[in-house]
Parts: structure tokens; C-alpha cells; sequence
């Protein structure tokens, strides 16, 4: 079946390096890709999506290209702030099926 | 728009109790789903519906869990008797029609059963 792999977290950073957040699926077909962000205390945001391949996403400086040839979705910024800390969960859905599959998350904490 | 509205943020109850939290989709917005997180378990999908039909609710974990969307602006997910085990944070999701069927989240309803 269908599923989705981040790696496993805490990354720890310190304010402006660089973040890269890796997302590989496995998937029959082309689907659709998103980065969700979950701030402490509050719900899933939609952070940046793509739906065909080469498809770049990007929002607030995050980008995340989408690549068929590795089946890979990787979140990247090029400068992280204290305010970044949070989880950030990688997914994917397929035309003609609603759902989204969720990877478990990856807690990114920032210090100052 | 006021993005996706979940009443209440917080509930506290004692085991054996009737829970219902309660959702408001984004207008215009077809598909409606209910999540529960936990540490342990992480976001599990517990059953969506599409133009207010029950689609799947195989994730629903019991008997003890129910869930209606009387219309297209509202939805409830009940549980009854709560047990400690229930406790979670509890979300609401809807989607837009057509694809890429992305999701906008509320800000979800913590459930403490003690």
C-alpha cells in the first residue's frame, strides 16, 4: 500500500542554519505531495503542496520539490527561526482517492 | 474565511460520561474527516464523510464511538461511555472538492476522561 517515511526527529538547529527535513513514498501512480506544520497546542496547517512531478512548493521559505525519480518530497529552508519549532508531517493523496496518507512527523526544535 | 471551527477546545469528563465535540467545515467544502492524536498512536483517520455520507468509518475504534453530519455545516463525533483510554486531542478536517484533496485542520478538541 500506499505510505510515506520521514526521518525520525528531534532535529535540533540552531537560528539561520539550514534545514532539510527528508520525505521519501511509496506509491503506484503519481500523487499529489504536502508538508503540514503542527505548532504546540494547535491543529495540522497545510504548509506548501506540489501535484506533478518537478513541481516546486513553497511558503514562508520552505520549499520542497517534487522528485519522481527518488520518490522523494525533502522540506527545506535555508535559514530557520526560533518560531520554526514545531512537527512537521510529510503526505500524499492520489486523484480519485481523498484521503491523505500522513508520515509520522518530525519534531524540528530551534534554539536561539 | 474562518477556517475550520471545533467547540469545545477543551473537555474534561469522568469515565462512563457522554462526550460530543462538535465541528463546522470550511464553506463550500465537501469532504469532512475527524482525526484523534496521540503520542503513542500519533494522527490515526477515524471516518470521513463526503456531501454528509459516511464514506469510511472503519477507523472508528468502538461501538462506543459515533459520528453524524446532519448537514453540510456541522458535524458531531460522540462517545459514549468515555473511558481513560479515550483520551486525545481530536480533530476536524475538511476538504474542497476535486483533487489534489488537500486538507485544512481545526484547531482541535483536547478530551481528558479521568
Amino acid at each position: 500500500g500506499d505510505s510515506v517515511t520521514q526521518m525520525e526527529g528531534p532535529v535540533t538547529l540552531s537560528e539561520e542554519a539550514f534545514l532539510t527535513i527528508n520525505c521519501t513514498y511509496t506509491a503506484t501512480g503519481y500523487p499529489s505531495l504536502f508538508w503540514y506544520v503542527q505548532y504546540p497546542g494547535e491543529g495540522l496547517q497545510l504548509l506548501l503542496k506540489a501535484t506533478k512531478a518537478d513541481d516546486k512548493g513553497s511558503n514562508k521559505g520552505f520549499e520542497a520539490t517534487y522528485r519522481k525519480e527518488t520518490t522523494s518530497f525533502h522540506l527545506e529552508k535555508g535559514s530557520v527561526q526560533v518560531s520554526d519549532s514545531a512537527v512537521y508531517f510529510c503526505a500524499l493523496s492520489f486523484s480519485g482517492y481523498s484521503t491523505l496518507t500522513f508520515g509520522k512527523g518530525t519534531m524540528l526544535l530551534v534554539s536561539p | 474565511d474562518a477556517g475550520v471551527i471545533q467547540s469545545p477546545r477543551h473537555e474534561v469528563t469522568e469515565m462512563g460520561q457522554e462526550v460530543t465535540l462538535r465541528c463546522k467545515p470550511i464553506s463550500g467544502h465537501d469532504y469532512l474527516f475527524w482525526y484523534r492524536q496521540t503520542m503513542m498512536r500519533g494522527l490515526e483517520l477515524l471516518i470521513y464523510f463526503n456531501n454528509n455520507v459516511p464514506i469510511d468509518d472503519s477507523g472508528m475504534p468502538e461501538d462506543r464511538f459515533s459520528a453524524k453530519m446532519p448537514n453540510a455545516s456541522f458535524s458531531t463525533l460522540k462517545i459514549q461511555p468515555s473511558e481513560p483510554r479515550d483520551s486525545a486531542v481530536y480533530f476536524c478536517a475538511s476538504s474542497p472538492p476535486g483533487p489534489p484533496y488537500e486538507q485544512y485542520f481545526g484547531p482541535g478538541t483536547r478530551l481528558t476522561v479521568t
